[in-house]
């Protein structure tokens, strides 16, 4: 089974702070993606990586950045964290090639709350 | 862009009645995939199922199916004998074909009442 790992499941953080916040999976998998969920709003890609050093822009990207510098970690950055970054965090992962390609595997996800 | 809908936020069940879970997605494309995944308390993505576009025959895993309806962009899931344990959020998410993008609707809470 692939494990996509979450280093936090809880967070607390004050405004302006730095935050990261770390994912790593152990299936090779050549996607990783960080998810923002919001009741009412389900989940929304931040940004996606697809190879090392390689990433892509999601559909709410501001105010986050992303860093891959090993196949199997994707972290995701919060420069100045704000009260409205406060919110649910997902990691997923996936491959590119193959049968299996298509369904994205998820972490157990990090509550982030910015006071 | 592609959108999903889930237009039902909440929706209850009997334990062992059938239930059936609405989606419908907006897409110009032709080749795609189509999930449900479950989202119990404990916070783990669970994936359901999964139907591929071009498949006119509709997935089943064990109590759960569902109907897929190409043209009419819909793509709902049935639960069978509803089980205490099928109590969760359950997100209906689209993925094009040849595209690492996936798109997931709102949700809908499944309460399961014994």
């Amino acid at each position: 089974d692939v494990k996509v790992t979450q280093s936090s499941r809880y967070l607390v953080k004050r405004t302006g702070e730095k935050v990261f916040l770390e994912c790593v999976q152990d299936m090779d998998h050549e996607n990783m993606f960080w998810y923002r969920q919001d009741p009412g709003l389900g989940l929304r890609l931040i940004y996606f990586s697809y190879d090392v050093k390689m990433k892509e822009k999601g559909d709410i990207p501001e105010g986050y950045s992303v860093s891959r510098e090993k196949k199997e970690r994707f972290s995701l950055i919060l420069e100045s964290a704000s009260t409205n970054q406060t919110s649910m965090y997902l990691c997923a992962s996936s491959l590119v090639r193959g049968e299996d390609r298509a369904p994205l595997h998820f972490g157990n996800g990090t509550r982030l709350t910015v006071t | 862009a592609q959108t999903v809908t889930q237009s039902q936020p909440e929706m209850s069940v009997q334990e062992a009645e059938t239930v059936t879970l609405s989606c419908t997605y907006d897409t110009s494309e032709s080749d795609y995939y189509l999930f449900w995944y479950k989202q119990p308390p404990s916070r783990q993505m669970i994936l359901v199922i999964r139907q591929e576009a071009y498949k006119q025959q509709n997935a089943t895993e064990n109590r759960f199916s569902v109907n897929f309806q190409k043209a009419a962009k819909s793509f709902s899931l049935k639960i069978s004998d509803s089980q205490l344990g099928d109590a969760a959020m359950y997100f209906c998410a689209y993925r094009r074909y040849n595209n690492n993008d996936m798109r997931f609707g709102a949700g809908t809470r499944l309460t399961v009442k014994p």
